[in-house]
């Protein structure tokens, strides 16, 4: 089935790091996805990570990825102001001759001082 | 370079008016995207372009007609809307690396009905 799911909202504070949650269902997801949407803009592509690999790591961004337990997370260290915005995770799912993203609810992230 | 942009980006129209979104890359990727979001919503794939043509269409009503002259443009017409269809009207495009469909959003048209 296709159902990826996420907590709706993280409050931190600056400086702290923050852990966005997933979990999904295709255990055939070939990539997984971490999207950035900030207040009336579009979706900003931040890291993705290839389901053979259990962590990635870009700068400040780590994504650990359990495929057993099909739980994907988005580590941010360091969190800034500027990172309050609303997360999505995205898996993939190969229908109609093409990889269709299947989207979580997003969570919204807020950082205070 | 991995932008796309959309043009307007806010729209107010009437149920009788016909408008019509544009979006634009030239990352040279060949296949583009359709997403309409509502608030406090992720986003709904409603069509896909692959070479220029029609691929998918997510059972979206016939008031919303896409079309794709080139393989840089993609167009959303629109016809005969309804209040429900306000929302954020978001397009993407995807490059075919490393295995990964990697879709790069641009910012959107925010789009009234009333």
């Amino acid at each position: 089935g296709e159902d990826v799911e996420q907590s709706l909202f993280l409050s931190v504070r600056e400086g702290d790091s923050s852990v966005i949650n997933c979990t999904y269902t295709d255990s055939s997801s070939t990539y997984l996805y971490w999207y950035k949407q900030e207040p009336g803009a579009g979706l900003q592509l931040l890291t993705y990570i290839f389901s053979n690999m259990d962590m990635k790591q870009d700068q400040r961004l780590t994504v650990l990825l359990n495929k057993k337990d099909k739980h994907l997370s988005l580590r941010i260290a360091d969190t800034q102001t500027g990172d309050s915005a609303i997360y999505f995770c995205a898996e993939t799912l190969f229908s109609g001759g093409y990889n269709k993203l299947i989207f979580g609810a997003g969570t919204r992230l807020a950082v205070h001082p | 370079d991995t932008e796309v942009t959309q043009t307007p980006k806010h729209l107010v129209m009437g149920m009788t008016n016909k408008k019509s979104l544009k979006c634009e890359q030239h990352m040279g990727h060949r296949a583009m995207y359709w997403y309409k979001q509502k608030a406090k919503k992720p986003p709904e794939l409603m069509f896909v372009y692959s070479y220029e043509k029609l691929s998918i269409n997510e059972s979206v009503p016939s008031r919303f007609s896409p079309e794709c002259p080139n393989s840089s443009l993609l167009n959303l017409h629109l016809h005969a809307l309804q209040p429900e269809d306000s929302a954020l009207y978001l397009c993407a495009s995807s490059q075919v690396f490393a295995g990964a469909e990697t879709q790069y959003f641009g910012p959107g048209t925010r789009l009234l009905v009333l």
